[in-house]
């Protein structure tokens, strides 16, 4: 079965680093998406992406953030200047056309 | 806005017994997506379930069954005769149709299942 691939599954990062997390999403998806969990705190959506360009953001998802889908089949969360509240896990989800969303399996940002 | 709230925060029960997860949403909208998933301790979201709000249908799943009342605007999970396996943290989420389609999450509830 397809799936949605994440990678790295664990990043470490100093405060202040940029950081680039990448996703790989189901190949045939169109809809495509960005969630945070803090450790032990609920799964919160950050952004969505369609025809290359943001459906929606989160109040969450401010200037520090981006989302970059640079060829056919990447789709990137990019963190500019990371801070010590921005470690959580990230998930990236697809879909196709009245799809449910598939989640990955999660990168683990550590920020020190 | 949307919202859902998981009242039960942590759960213990004994292998074998039945255990139901309380899931309670609130929305304007008239078409939306509920779900549950399934987040073990490797922290991966494994996805449960899908139910239109259309289809006020229980459904049954194997030693899982969900219970979708619009009346009181609830989706309940059960699962029955429980396994240490099914120890995990499970979300109850829900989204629009043909909204701007992001999934809203309930906070959790972390169900340990002891031997």
């Amino acid at each position: 079965e397809p799936e949605v691939t994440q990678t790295p599954s664990h990043q470490v990062t100093q405060m202040g680093q940029e950081v680039i997390l990448r996703c790989v999403p189901i190949s045939n998806h169109l809809y495509f998406y960005w969630y945070r969990q803090i450790l032990g705190q609920k799964v919160e959506f950050l952004v969505s992406f369609y025809n290359n360009e943001i459906s929606e953001k989160s109040e969450i998802f401010d200037d520090q953030f981006s989302v970059e889908r640079p060829d056919g089949s990447n789709f990137t969360l990019k963190i500019r200047s990371t801070k010590l509240e921005d470690s959580a896990m990230y998930f990236c989800a697809s879909r196709g056309i009245y799809q449910p969303q598939h989640f990955g399996d999660g990168t683990r940002l550590s920020i020190l | 806005a949307q919202k859902v709230t998981q009242a039960q925060t942590e759960i213990s029960v004994v292998e074998k017994e039945d255990v139901t997860l309380d899931c309670v949403y609130e929305t304007r909208d008239t078409t939306y997506y509920l779900f549950w998933y399934k987040q073990p301790p490797s922290g991966e979201l494994v996805f449960l379930i899908r139910r239109n709000s259309f289809d006020e249908q229980n459904e049954i799943s194997g030693r899982y069954s969900w219970n979708f009342q619009k009346s009181t605007s609830s989706f309940n999970f059960t699962i029955t005769a429980s396994q240490v396996v099914d120890s995990a943290v499970y979300f109850c989420a829900l989204s629009i149709v043909g909204g701007d389609d992001k999934i809203i999450f309930g906070k959790g509830t972390r169900l340990h299942i002891l031997p």
